[in-house]
Order: structure tokens, then sequence, then C-alpha cells
């Protein structure tokens, strides 16, 4: 049982490049979540999916897409990385709504954008 | 005014020690609080759920005083493995859960 992978580890882009984060749960859970960490900053919500086949906004959507077409991945896109995308992105599941099930979060991907 | 508030440290504590942190929400409404802890470039993990009557677990107390909007973390008998960085949760509305930006705490032999 490995909870939440996330994939890749680190990475490095130059700006306008492109690139996906991938995110693989195995506890069968249905709401799927993104989520920044900058310094001095709380995590903050990039999108999310209450399932299979759905996706929302969280609070800092714009420059960011994201398809959740199974159940157990949700996928992150950044179309044209900018400096400003520099973080590190945390995928997380929940097996209910955020408000009574805790957040089970993946190792995090560190990127930079040059 | 920041949604949720929270002393960055660090607390510099000594083995054995109590400490307390406190984090201060804006939003009335809020209805679930919960405490997370993050060790240095790791995930965050739930520590506990705050419920309204308070609770326990083992070394750890969680209190919420909504008339103050604040919550409470109290550890007791404070252990090196305790150092980290706790981050206080809220959602203060559906599918909405706002994550202060934690409290450093140092734990030394």
């Amino acid at each position: 049982n490995a909870g939440v992978t996330q994939t890749p580890k680190f990475r490095v882009l130059k700006t306008g490049q492109s690139m996906t984060l991938l995110c693989a749960q195995d506890m069968n859970h249905e709401y799927m979540y993104w989520y920044r960490q900058d310094p001095g900053m709380g995590l903050r919500l990039i999108h999310y999916s209450v399932g299979e086949g759905t996706t929302a906004k969280g609070e800092v959507p714009d420059g960011y897409n994201v398809s959740r077409l199974k159940k157990q991945n949700f996928l992150l896109g950044l179309e044209s990385a900018a400096p400003s995308q520099t973080s590190v992105y945390f995928c997380a599941s929940s097996w209910g709504q955020l408000n009574n099930s805790p957040l089970h979060f993946g190792n995090g991907t560190r990127l930079t954008v040059t | 005014r920041k949604e949720v508030e929270q002393d960055p440290g660090p607390f510099n504590v000594p083995e054995g020690a109590t400490v307390a942190f406190n984090c201060t929400y804006s939003n009335s409404a809020s209805q679930s609080f919960f405490w997370y802890r993050q060790d240095c470039r790791k995930e965050p993990k739930l520590l506990m759920s705050v419920y309204s009557s308070g609770n326990e677990d083992g070394r750890f107390t969680a209190q919420l005083n909504r008339a103050s909007q604040y919550i409470s973390l109290l550890i007791r008998d404070s252990k090196l493995s305790d150092s980290a960085t706790y981050l206080c949760v809220v959602t203060p509305g559906f599918q909405k859960l706002v994550f202060g930006t934690g409290t450093r705490l140092l734990v030394s032999p």
C-alpha cells in the first residue's frame, strides 16, 4: 500500500517549457487535490477533483490544467512554465469532503523554472 | 487580515518541556479544525483534529475557542522527534481548506 505517489520528485524547467506532474493513489479515495507550497505562505489549492472525470478550480488555478481520467490518477499540467511557478507541489487525496476527512499527501515535487 | 495566522517561531525548547502554539482564524463560520505536522522537506501529515470540547492524543492536546476564534496545540514532555513545523488548518467553507504558514518547533537535548 503505497498511499499517494508523485512523480517526478525534482524537475528544472526553462521558461516556456511544459510538463506534467503525475499523482497516483491506491486508497480508492474519491477526492484528489493539487497544492503548491511557497516560503512564507500556507499551502494553496491549485485544482481539485471530487471524482473520476471531474475537476474544479482552487485558489490559484491560473497557468495550470488538470485531468482525472481514472479514479486513481490526477495529473497537473503546466503548459508554459513561468518563474512564478517555481514551488513545491503536493498532491493529496481524501476519502470524503475536506471538513471531515484527513488529507493524505504525496512526497512532493520540487519544481524550479529558470 | 489573513484567514489563518500562526506565529512562525521558531520555538526552541529543551527535551521534556511543555510548549503551546496558538492559531487564530478570521472566518467565524469555520466548522472544522486540524493540526498537521510537516517535517523539513517532507509532506504534511495529519496530527489531530480539533473538536469543540477539546481532545487529547497522548502528549498532545488540542483546544478550540470559538468566542476568540483560535485553536491551540499543547505538547507535553517534548521529544527530539517532535521537532517539526506544525500547520494549523481551518475549513471556512465547502471544500475549502485554509492552511496556516506553520509554527516551527525545535526541541534540543
